[in-house]
């Protein structure tokens, strides 16, 4: 149980087109995903926390005209790379915690889906 | 914010040997320790994770040790084995059931047969 999927898996566009990579819960309800950028041999960083039916939080830095994050149910959130450009190219993880108020849910994190940004 | 600080950044050791693994996090607040393991290209995947209302914990080969006066906790992998080499990630957390994760950099473990 417990399976973040993400599509799709890698991704090649054009400098200036935008791309949108999407999260599943597939078998549990997800109130919250959170999504990280991850460069080559680096850490994950978090880019923003979703909550289903409201708007996403970004950390600092990120922005979020730029990458649009919507999380329009309990199974699904998306994110939109926006008028997207070389440096945008990474790999981008979402994770998810199931619907509780228990602290500390685990995360499960999706395959992560590899941007190349030409 | 919290920052994380971790090492080492890559450890090779032999096959049935012990590996540990240093974590630092900066901000008093966080209770919240999990350890994340990471094979080429996958996705990261909780391993052990501990609070800060204990010392200690372990499971198996695994465990991972507290200190929060000093801020830093460790992971202890006991008895290597090939299939223990991906990449390591600590993270410290603090917020309840609205936490969120700052990882470290990550530690590149590499058992050797």
């Amino acid at each position: 149980g417990a399976v973040v999927s993400q599509h799709p898996s890698w991704v090649i566009c054009k400098s200036g087109t935008s791309v949108k990579i999407e999260c599943r819960s597939l078998d549990f309800q997800a109130t919250t995903m959170f999504w990280y950028r991850q460069f080559p041999k680096q850490s994950l960083m978090l880019m923003a926390t979703s909550n289903e039916g409201s708007k996403a939080t970004y950390e600092q830095g990120v922005e979020k005209d730029k990458f649009l994050i919507n999380h329009a149910s309990l199974t699904l959130s998306t994110l939109t790379v926006t008028s997207a450009h070389p440096e945008d190219s990474s790999f981008y993880i979402c994770s998810a915690t199931e619907a509780s108020g228990t602290a500390y849910n685990e995360q499960f994190f999706g395959p992560g889906t590899r941007l190349t940004v030409l | 914010g919290e920052n994380v600080e971790q090492h080492p950044s890559t450890l090779s050791v032999q096959e049935g040997d012990s590996a540990v693994i240093k974590c630092t996090y900066s901000d008093s607040a966080s209770n919240y320790f999990p350890w994340y393991k990471q094979e080429l290209g996958k996705r990261p995947q909780l391993i052990i994770d501990i609070r800060s209302n204990v010392g200690e914990k372990k499971d198996q080969r695994i465990a991972v040790t507290l200190n929060k006066t000093a801020k830093h906790f460790s992971l202890h992998i006991t008895e290597t084995q090939p299939e223990d080499s991906a990449v390591y990630f600590c993270a410290a957390a603090w917020g309840g059931s609205n936490y969120k994760l700052t990882f470290g950099k990550g530690t590149l473990l590499t058992v050797n047969p």
